[in-house]
């Protein structure tokens, strides 16, 4: 299995408090990603990151931001939650930056916004 | 923009029935196809890809998917159906324009067996 670790794997907040989740790899990867999973859309992009220091948005970015300070940590951050932004939350890494990477995906961290 | 749709929702077998859970895609260009896996309370693993090559991918677990370019479609099939297969079942399509980009996953498909 990858070694990916996502933290923490369950939270309950409130509407208008900041949250964030990290994902830890052990594989030297150099592509991470933040996907949210919810009933009837499958996976949406949020962030990804190409290199420390290196982030683009997806699909779904607005209310989120991200940080990679080092190649082993992608941080997602909630600025201020809201309740549309419960969700599973997972993390992927990938090595290559072919179209063929594989993505190898953490446990999934649940969000609940109240 | 590339996309994949999955029919069906939810599809039910009998335990030993085919199973057939259908992907089509759309693409401008020849496109990466894969098919994750799901269990509950776990994150996606990898069943399967089509990068080139032959059209007919083996993956784990005994399933297979045929690339079909004139239908556009990425089918997944396994001859027959066990509880454990039970799970939910995503095909992607890996972005053509831009190196290191995710994969673009359909809703899903979540797949009950019976016995």
């Amino acid at each position: 299995d990858a070694g990916i670790t996502q933290s923490p794997r369950h939270k309950v907040t409130e509407t208008g408090t900041p949250v964030t989740l990290r994902c830890h790899q052990t594989e030297n990867h150099r592509y991470m990603y933040w996907y949210r999973q919810d009933p009837g859309h499958g996976l949406r992009l949020i962030h990804y990151s190409y290199g420390v220091k290196d982030t683009d948005k997806g699909e779904v970015s607005d209310g989120y931001s991200v940080s990679r300070s080092k190649t082993e940590d992608f941080l997602l951050t909630l600025e201020s939650a809201t309740s549309s932004q419960t969700s599973v939350y997972f993390c992927a890494i990938s090595r290559d930056s072919g179209r063929d990477g594989e993505l190898f995906f953490g446990e999934g961290s649940r969000l609940t916004v109240l | 923009a590339q996309s994949v749709t999955q029919l069906g929702s939810h599809v039910s077998v009998s335990e030993g029935a085919l199973v057939l859970l259908r992907c089509n895609y759309s693409s401008s260009v020849p496109p990466y196809l894969f098919w994750y896996v799901q269990y509950p309370n776990q994150g996606l693993q990898l069943l399967l890809k089509y990068t080139t090559g032959a059209t007919l991918v083996k993956g784990i677990n005994g399933f297979e998917a045929e690339f079909k370019k004139s239908e556009t479609s990425f089918h997944l099939t396994k001859p027959s159906a066990h509880m454990s297969d039970a799970a939910e079942y995503f095909c992607a399509v890996s972005p053509y324009n831009q190196a290191g980009t995710a994969l673009i996953f359909g809703k899903g498909t979540t797949l009950s067996v019976s016995s």
